[in-house]
């Protein structure tokens, strides 16, 4: 079976650092893929991992275990507009069907 | 370069009642994908196209729930009859199959809302 978890909510201070985890079990892995989805938006690409490590893209970083089936998304010097849901999405196979977790709620406070 | 196409944008149907949802996707785009996204919940696969022929249909609910892309490239998803429970977000999205990193060009559209009343 294919099972995606992520926590449901958090909150955070602007300015500080979150780490929003994901867990997956999934038949086949291709990557590991993090969308930011605003509130009656579409899903936007911010990150991708398919070997073990962090791969930092600004004030973005993502992590990925594969023996651990874990990874984490890290946002740094937080801001307003970061208040979103956090998708984890894994890719089954070359490139492109993917499993998404339930999404977790990103509050920003002031 | 124009985004994935959705039409309407929001809708409004009754219980029993049908309702067709139309996507273009991204230019060249051979890979068309149709999600449900229920309210607090990440995006679920109902039907993958390659061209026009069906990749992964699996999850979608043949009983109610149709979908065609009959030329290629722009498709449609029919739900007949509506149940309450259909009341969700659906989304289009479209990819390339040419091995462009990270993310094959996979671009979501900005779904139909739909409520089942």
């Amino acid at each position: 079976g294919q099972n995606i978890d992520q926590p449901t909510e958090m909150t955070a201070t602007e300015g500080a650092i979150v780490q929003i985890n994901c867990t997956y079990q999934t038949s086949g892995f291709n990557g590991l893929f993090w969308y930011q989805q605003h509130a009656g938006e579409a899903p936007t690409f911010l990150s991708y991992n398919v070997l073990d490590g962090l791969e930092e893209k600004g004030r973005f970083s993502s992590f990925l275990s594969r023996s651990k089936g874990y990874s984490y998304l890290l946002l740094k010097e937080l801001q307003m507009k970061d208040s979103a849901s956090y998708l984890c999405a894994v890719s089954r196979n070359y490139g492109q069907n993917f499993v998404f977790g339930p999404g977790t709620r990103l509050s920003v406070l002031p | 370069e124009a985004g994935v196409a959705q039409s309407p944008r929001y809708k409004i149907i009754e219980k029993r009642q049908s309702v067709a949802f139309w996507c273009n996707p991204i230019s060249g785009h051979a890979t068309l994908y149709w999600y449900q996204q229920i309210l607090g919940q990440g995006p679920k696969l109902l039907i993958q196209f390659q061209n026009n022929g069906v990749v992964d249909d699996s999850q979608l609910p043949k009983d109610r729930f149709s979908a065609e892309r009959l030329k290629g490239v722009d498709s449609t998803l029919k739900i007949q009859p509506a149940k309450l429970e259909d009341s969700a977000v659906y989304l289009c999205a479209s990819s390339t199959r040419r091995p462009t990193r990270p993310n094959y060009g996979y671009t979501f559209g900005s779904g139909t809302r739909l409520t089942v009343v």
